[in-house]
């Protein structure tokens, strides 16, 4: 079974309105990390933001939030006020055990947005 | 530089040809990790190391790939024998800590292997 699932391939989304990626994930650990990375067609990995499982907060950073859903097992990335500069892949990944030592992450399929002017 | 650094960035092969890829890590990072790439998918799990350690290389797709971190910063992904298969994008990221919340990766530009 897929651990992370992204079901929207592609998105468009019209310059400064806000769009929402899914992505849903499946673990049986309590202690993880989710994390949303962004990937330009340059192909380097971006940081975006990140939400622990024991947050009891929605994640924030400054145009990105998360829409966490710990019981749905969900974290949908939310990016207000779309830019051109925006349109990437967008990928959302999960670090098991995180108090274990080196677990890699594990990435969903992605999501293509684009941003239309 | 301050980032994750990568190379060579883009590699042609011939089939049955061995290749070497370096990956320099932030200064200090404790875990580095390879991840493969291929067209249009996220990328997955190769080998971990921590500092010089490789403790996980249960990614690593057959016995011709083969990591190394000699001296805990600088690492190398060897693969022999390339075959079509291996063409992708390969990806190294670092972090600062080998466990712990937050703990994000920090991830060089990737090396492109194509192997013809």
């Amino acid at each position: 079974a897929q651990k992370i699932t992204q079901t929207q391939p592609g998105m468009f989304v019209q310059e400064k309105e806000a769009v929402t990626l899914d992505c849903t994930y499946d673990t049986s650990d309590q202690s993880y990390g989710l994390f949303w990375y962004k990937q330009p067609s340059s192909g380097e990995m971006i940081f975006l933001i990140y939400q622990g499982s024991y947050d009891e907060q929605n994640a924030t950073e400054g145009r990105y939030s998360l829409n966490f859903q710990k019981a749905r097992k969900s974290t949908n990335l939310v990016i207000s006020a779309s830019q051109l500069g925006d349109s990437a892949m967008y990928f959302c990944a999960m670090r098991e055990g995180i108090y274990n030592y080196g677990q890699n992450f594990v990435f969903g399929p992605g999501t293509r947005l684009s941003v239309l002017p | 530089g301050a980032g994750v650094s990568q190379s060579p960035r883009y590699k042609v092969a011939k089939r049955g040809q061995d290749v070497a890829l370096r990956c320099d890590p932030i200064s200090g990072h404790v875990s580095l990790f390879w991840y493969q790439q291929a067209l249009g998918q996220g990328p997955e799990f190769l080998t971990y190391f921590q500092n010089e350690a490789q403790l996980d290389k249960s990614g690593l797709p057959s016995d011709r790939f083969f990591a190394e971190r000699p001296e805990g910063s600088v690492s190398t992904l060897k693969i022999q024998r390339t075959q079509q298969e291996d063409s992708a994008v390969y990806l190294c990221a670092s972090s600062l800590r080998d466990r712990g919340p937050y703990n994000e990766q920090f991830f060089g530009p990737g090396t492109r292997l194509t192997v013809l």
